[in-house]
């Protein structure tokens, strides 16, 4: 079947630094591949897509690359920002068939000043 | 920018009694979802609707939930009677039902059953 998996939380940084959250998946075919932010009390705001192997989607300073060799599509950023400290949700939808969404666990990420 | 909008926001209920939310979709956007969200996991499908046609129920618990669109806009999410493990965020989206397009998220309702 259809699954996401991310790495486990939580993930506390520091202003400025270097963040990657890994990703990776397992489906038939190509699907489509999201990365979700989710901000406290708020619901879910794509940050990012990719629709096909080796797309590279980018957001915010954020960037996520599409490997159909690894099955993967690691979130990164360069320099992460206090108001970067959200949940993020790796997240695929099946190709061909309803665009439904199969969600990774989320990663919580803080970031201190 | 044109938003989902959910409501009640919040929903404490006792075990047994019927619980109803409320999603209405960005206008003009043919596919509606709703998504539990348990503490701690991502959303997890219950049902996706193409204008009033149920697409997808098959995560459903159709024994207490039941979901409508009647008139292909907005949606009603029902659970009667409800269970303590019915705790969670539902979520609704809604999208223009391509392939690959966005969903966009409401704010959700955060289920307390007790």
């Amino acid at each position: 079947g259809n699954s996401v998996t991310q790495m486990e939380g939580p993930v506390t940084l520091s202003e400025e630094a270097f963040l990657t959250i890994n990703c990776t998946y397992t489906a038939t075919g190509y699907p489509s591949l999201f990365w979700y932010v989710q901000y406290p009390g708020e619901g879910l705001q794509l940050l990012l897509k990719a629709t096909k192997a080796d797309d590279k989607g980018s957001n915010k300073g954020f960037e996520a690359t599409y490997r159909k060799e690894t099955t993967s599509f690691h979130l990164e950023k360069g320099s992460v920002q206090v108001s970067d400290s959200a949940v993020y949700f790796c997240a695929l939808s099946p190709q061909g068939g309803s665009e439904k969404l199969v969600f990774g666990k989320g990663t919580k990420l803080t970031v201190n000043p | 920018e044109a938003e989902v909008a959910q409501s009640p926001r919040y929903k404490i209920t006792e075990k047994s009694q019927a619980v109803a939310f409320w999603c209405d979709p960005i206008s003009g956007h043919a596919t509606l979802y709703w998504y539990r969200q348990i503490l701690g996991q991502g959303p997890e499908l219950l049902v996706q609707f193409q204008d009033e046609s149920v697409v997808d129920d098959s995560q459903l618990p159709k024994d207490r939930f039941s979901a409508e669109r009647l008139k292909g806009v907005d949606s009603t999410l029902k659970i009667q009677p409800a269970e303590l493990g019915d705790s969670a965020m539902y979520l609704c989206a809604s999208s223009l039902g391509q392939a690959a397009d966005t969903q966009y998220f409401g704010p959700g309702t955060r289920l307390t059953v007790l």
